[in-house]
């Protein structure tokens, strides 16, 4: 059974400083997502990731995969407050088609 | 106007009652799904269709079910609705190719069982 787990679940950062993400799936997985979710809204994907080493950046984001380590992450360079929201990753198993196993999220604010 | 639909936007109901959750896609999809949302718990799949004549269990369906009433249309229910049911609940769908393709998700309902 797939299991993707986030880390921190938490963070709290200031404008202009930067900080990562970690996404750990367990088992093998074809795809890997980003979503960001705003407070009562729903999810808007941010990132696909298909392929071991394959590397996404869109602004201050920018997300890497790591197949063999079953990792992934989310690097935020030079926050703003924008920034602020939950994300989630999401993987694929390599059985599981379609389907997404999501990661608890991580509740990021960024403060001025 | 949005891909993805869900009716209603927020809904309170009574423990015992049965409610109809329902989704439109315009995005021609055939692949939908239906997930629950709860604080500290990501998302969790309930039911998801791959056509529609398709329909499959996800993680926690019991107590859910679904109907696919066309290619556009999945709808979820809640048989008998109990309070640990209080969720924010979404609708997605997938495509445009097998193996490669994004979840899109419609704007969540919430829904509260007192």
């Amino acid at each position: 059974e797939l299991k993707v787990e986030q880390n921190p679940l938490f963070l709290s950062m200031q404008e202009g400083k930067n900080y990562t993400i970690y996404c750990n799936y367990s088992t093998t997985s074809d795809r890997l997502y980003w979503y960001r979710q705003d407070p009562g809204k729903s999810l808007e994907s941010l990132f696909v990731l298909l392929s071991n080493g394959a590397v996404k950046q869109e602004g201050r984001l920018m997300a890497s995969l790591d197949t063999k380590a079953r990792l992934s992450t989310l690097h935020i360079t030079a926050a703003v407050h924008d920034l602020s929201a939950t994300y989630f990753c999401a993987a694929a198993g390599e059985t599981s088609g379609s389907r997404l196993t999501f990661g608890e999220g991580t509740q990021l604010t960024v403060n001025p | 106007d949005a891909d993805v639909t869900q009716t209603p936007r927020n809904r309170i109901t009574k423990t015992g009652k049965r409610i109809m959750l329902e989704c439109s896609q315009t995005k021609g999809h055939d692949r939908m799904y239906w997930y629950r949302q709860d604080p500290g718990l990501g998302l969790r799949l309930i039911y998801y269709s791959f056509d529609v004549k398709d329909i499959n269990k996800g993680e926690i369906s019991d107590g859910y079910s679904v109907s696919r009433q066309a290619q556009a249309k999945f709808s979820l229910s809640l048989e008998s609705a109990i309070p640990n049911q209080t969720a924010l609940y979404f609708c997605a769908t997938s495509g445009p190719t097998v193996g490669l393709e994004t979840q899109y998700f419609g704007p969540g309902t919430r829904l509260l069982v007192l």
